[in-house]
């Protein structure tokens, strides 16, 4: 069960949009539509963002936006914010076990 | 309101069983749908799944670890019990329990703060 590969870190600036990818599998992320991404900031526990690839959990803003092609999914953070300055992870349902990505640092600079 | 919260050891030694509980409020897992998984985090490293306990008692664990890993619930209590066997230092995490919830599926929607535990002699 190899990790699903995320790039290490990512930037944006205020206001910038900035996308995130999570390249899996045909066996994970493209074999699904079962894949969702987490917001965790320092030392605290992991939220969860988007589910189901686009759907957004009541309270998140729609400045996070996913979408899904293929093997790949992406996070879109628009409208950067200062507190968007955390880790993210997406996760892929996989049949009978849960991957998830390496994670991104997310820098507002 | 939803709460998850772990509870064990913070130490253990190589070879020793953990044993780590979580304790849930404002959901039952006897709800269709329902589940409550266990993921861990080595310090400054990612998320990993390691075993999920469905509301009918299903099971699923990390393939790389199912021979280590056991996972049960007491709904009278609203516990799920996490035993992984054989810990050596690799080990050290923050474990988390999170819920998997029947409308946000295949998705962890809440989860508790986590617990650190060393594995050292």
């Amino acid at each position: 069960q190899s990790a699903l590969t995320q790039p290490p870190s990512a930037s944006g600036s205020p206001g910038q949009s900035v996308t995130i990818s999570c390249t899996g599998t045909s066996s994970d992320v493209g074999g699904y539509n079962y894949v969702s991404w987490y917001q965790q900031h320092p030392a605290k526990a992991p939220k969860l963002i988007i589910y189901e690839v686009s759907k957004r959990p009541s309270g998140v803003p729609d400045r996070f936006s996913g979408s899904k092609s293929g093997n790949t999914a992406s996070l879109t953070v628009s409208g950067l914010q200062a507190e968007d300055e955390a880790d993210y992870y997406c996760s892929s349902y996989a049949g009978s076990y849960w991957v998830f990505g390496g994670g991104t640092k997310l820098t507002v600079l | 309101q939803i709460t998850l919260k772990e509870s064990g050891p913070t130490l253990v030694k190589p070879t020793q069983t953990l044993t780590l509980t979580c304790s849930f409020s404002g959901f039952s897992l006897s709800s269709t749908g329902v589940a409550v998984a266990w993921i861990r985090q080595p310090p400054g490293k990612a998320l990993e799944w390691l075993a999920l306990i469905y509301w009918d008692d299903d099971k699923r664990y990390r393939p790389s670890l199912k021979s280590r890993l056991t996972i049960t619930k007491d709904t009278s209590k609203n516990q799920v019990v996490l035993t992984m066997t054989n810990m050596d230092p690799v080990d050290t995490a923050t474990y988390y329990c999170a819920r998997k919830g029947a409308v946000t599926d295949a998705a962890f929607d809440y989860w508790g703060q986590g617990t650190l535990v060393t594995v050292s002699s």
